[in-house]
């Protein structure tokens, strides 16, 4: 079975670089997407096809994946990206998600 | 506009089943694959399974935790999914989201809102 690793949490402050990375050997074959999580709310689609953003996500959101690690970058991070960020990867059969990054925005 | 809405949640006792549905609305349902995942409380999400299209023989695919407890069928008729859950545990206890794909490989691109159901005696 697939796995996706992601660390637990990651901090910044408003107007930083935010990096929230995903780690798996599903990735060295397969596309990864990132989906965003507010309290409360269904996961909405951010990045897509490891570096595609998804329409009417800013250009601050981006990704892009070296060997088996996919990276989500948030450029001038604001307060209102504060989440909880899931990376998901997988082949045909089988979809896998990683255990998510909470982004904190001190 | 795309809409996917869960229903058939609630409280059942371990060992139980019950039928979640996820009606569809706004798009080509019959050419989608649909997908089911789930979060308990607190936790991360947990992809279930899914089911594809007629023009993919509607092939089903499951998540090793549900294989072999859990269904998933569709009636395009209705533009409805659905997620037959047998032989319930209390881990098990989440809420359920649909999801589709419009093609193998695109990204799970609209959701629905989810339905919770508890596992409890």
């Amino acid at each position: 079975s697939y796995e996706l690793t992601q660390l637990p949490s990651v901090s910044v402050s408003p107007g930083q670089t935010a990096r929230i990375t995903c780690s798996g050997d599903v990735l060295g074959e397969n596309y990864a997407d990132w989906y965003q999580q507010k309290p409360g709310q269904a996961p909405e689609l951010v990045i897509y096809e490891d570096s595609e953003r998804y329409p009417g996500i800013p250009e601050r959101f981006s990704g892009s994946t070296s060997g088996n690690t996919t990276t989500l970058t948030i450029s001038r991070v604001l307060t209102e990206d504060e989440a909880d960020y899931y990376c998901l990867s997988g082949d045909e059969d089988i979809r896998v998600f990683g255990g998510g990054t909470k982004l904190t925005v001190l | 506009e795309v809409q996917l809405v869960e229903s058939g949640g609630g409280l059942v006792q371990p060992g139980g089943s019950l039928k979640l549905s996820c009606a569809a609305s706004g798009f080509t349902f019959s050419g989608s694959a649909m997908h089911w995942v789930r979060q308990a409380s607190g936790k991360g999400l947990e992809w279930v399974g899914r089911i594809r299209s007629k023009a993919n023989s509607y092939a089903t695919a499951y998540a090793a935790s549900v294989k072999g407890r859990f269904t998933i069928s569709r009636d395009d008729s209705k533009n409805t999914a659905y997620l037959q859950m047998n032989s319930l545990k209390t881990e098990d206890t989440a809420v359920y989201y649909c999801t589709r794909r419009d093609h193998p490989t695109r990204p799970f691109d609209y959701w629905g809102q989810g339905t919770l159901v508890t596992v409890s005696s």
